[in-house]
């Protein structure tokens, strides 16, 4: 079955450096996203992205954050200045259509921000 | 707002004891409520959707159900390779032109013991 590639699986920075994580999606789908998990905390929605540009960022996805698909097949989440409280599991998923029919996740990349 | 609230928040169980885990939601509107398997150190994997109430899927030991208020995931006889996190996951209306996102909850920790 396809997979979601996400690298590096591990990042330690230091706080007040800018960290990038990557990710490449399933070659055919359209949809792309990020969701982090802080440890022992729910999933939660960052960022979606559709034909190159933003469809919808949550609350903590702010003027730090900021995501793109630099050629065909990866996508990246860039922290401008990490802070203590990024440190969480990011994890990159894809989808094909619009629908959530099957939402497929990478198996992450876990930030430690020291 | 928006919630999702699984219970219980962990579940042993004997290899052969069946059992169901709740996802019960509040959403402005539901467009689809999707459960997700993840193993330690690992990405949500997709198990079911479900889009209206009294629909019901299965997948050999699993059986997903759905109301207007609450989800069941039903495990029949489980063994202990069904050890992991159960995630349930709304996506709620409106579907205004962007691609919705998932709201988690924070997962049942099922440990199936031989």
């Amino acid at each position: 079955e396809p997979e979601v590639t996400q690298t590096p699986s591990h990042q330690v920075t230091q706080m007040g450096q800018e960290v990038i994580l990557r990710c490449v999606p399933i070659s055919n789908h359209l949809y792309f996203y990020w969701y982090r998990q802080i440890l022992g905390q729910k999933v939660e929605f960052l960022v979606s992205f559709y034909n190159n540009e933003i469809s919808e960022k949550s609350e903590i996805f702010d003027d730090q954050f900021s995501v793109e698909r630099p050629d065909g097949s990866n996508f990246t989440l860039k922290i401008r200045s990490t802070k203590l409280e990024d440190s969480a599991m990011y994890f990159c998923a894809s989808s094909l259509g619009r629908r959530y029919e099957k939402l497929f996740f990478g198996s992450g990349t876990q930030l430690s921000v020291l | 707002e928006d919630q999702v609230t699984q219970s219980p928040e962990a579940l042993r169980l004997q290899e052969g004891e069946s059992s169901s885990l709740n996802c019960s939601y509040t959403v402005s509107g539901l467009r689809g409520l999707f459960w997700y398997r993840q193993d330690p150190g690992k990405g949500p994997e997709f198990l079911f959707t479900l889009y209206s109430a009294g629909e019901e899927k299965e997948k050999e030991r699993l059986k997903a159900t759905l109301t207007k208020k609450e989800s069941f995931l039903h495990i029949t006889a489980p063994k202990p390779e069904d050890s992991a996190t159960y995630l349930c996951a709304v996506q709620a209306q409106p579907f205004s032109g962007g691609y919705n996102k998932l709201i988690f909850g924070a997962g049942t920790r099922l440990a199936v013991h031989p």
